[in-house]
């Protein structure tokens, strides 16, 4: 079946301009995460939404960025006024995790953010 | 604050030799604990370890979780150069996932 998929795979910005990365998650997939990762660094967790519970944003660097995940499903990562350190691939994944059972994450193929 | 390390940083090793790839953790309400392998940009999933002392297995990959000291370790037997890679660590808890840095392991001919 398909997996999880981001778009674009690729984004070149000007400093001070807003972002909008998408994710779409394997269709029947309750839990979404995002995270960023750096060149040569590990997973920097961002955000995590579980059904239609408050998302956890723990995760986020700043007030610039954002997130929100419409109908359960899709979701969208804003990065407002972006900065030349927001730089990074940004990925995705979805987990069926159900009833506080976790199961594994699957990934997107990430897109990776150049702010120029 | 919750701290996944992983050791060590990066190991280069050649075809046919084992490795055993080290992660340690300090997270409380800890749930589980996950491997993956990212070779590209997407980390690709190992194993999953919620008990202690059981060894899960697949193929030449192997890992244990030990909840009593807080570390895992990953093997990999009779390596092959299509194993290099980052390994990743991640424990998880409550949803959320603290990841380590990763090990890069290079496997040479």
């Amino acid at each position: 079946g398909a997996g999880v998929s981001q778009s674009p795979s690729n984004k070149v910005t000007e400093k001070g301009k807003d972002v909008e990365l998408r994710c779409d998650p394997i269709s029947g997939h309750t839990a979404l995460y995002w995270y960023r990762q750096s060149l040569g660094q590990g997973l920097e967790f961002l955000i995590y939404f579980q059904g239609n519970s408050a998302p956890d944003k723990s995760g986020l660097p700043s007030d610039r960025f954002s997130a929100e995940r419409t109908g359960g499903s899709v979701s969208t990562l804003t990065i407002q006024r972006t900065q030349q350190e927001d730089s990074a691939v940004y990925l995705c994944a979805s987990s069926p995790q159900l009833a506080g059972v976790q199961y594994e994450q699957y990934f997107g193929p990430g897109t990776r953010l150049t702010v120029t | 604050e919750d701290k996944v390390v992983q050791s060590p940083l990066s190991l280069v090793v050649h075809e046919g030799d084992t490795v055993t790839l080290n992660c340690s953790y300090e997270v409380t309400n800890f749930r589980s604990l996950l491997w993956y392998k990212q070779e590209k940009k997407a980390p690709t999933f190992l194993f999953m370890l919620t008990s202690s002392g059981i060894e899960k297995k697949s193929g030449r990959l192997s890992s244990i979780l030990d909840k009593k000291e807080l570390f895992s370790i990953l093997n990999i037997t009779a390596t092959q150069t299509g194993d290099s890679a980052v390994y990743l660590c991640a424990v998880i808890k409550a949803g959320k996932s603290t990841f380590g840095d990763g090990t890069t392991l290079t496997v040479k001919p």
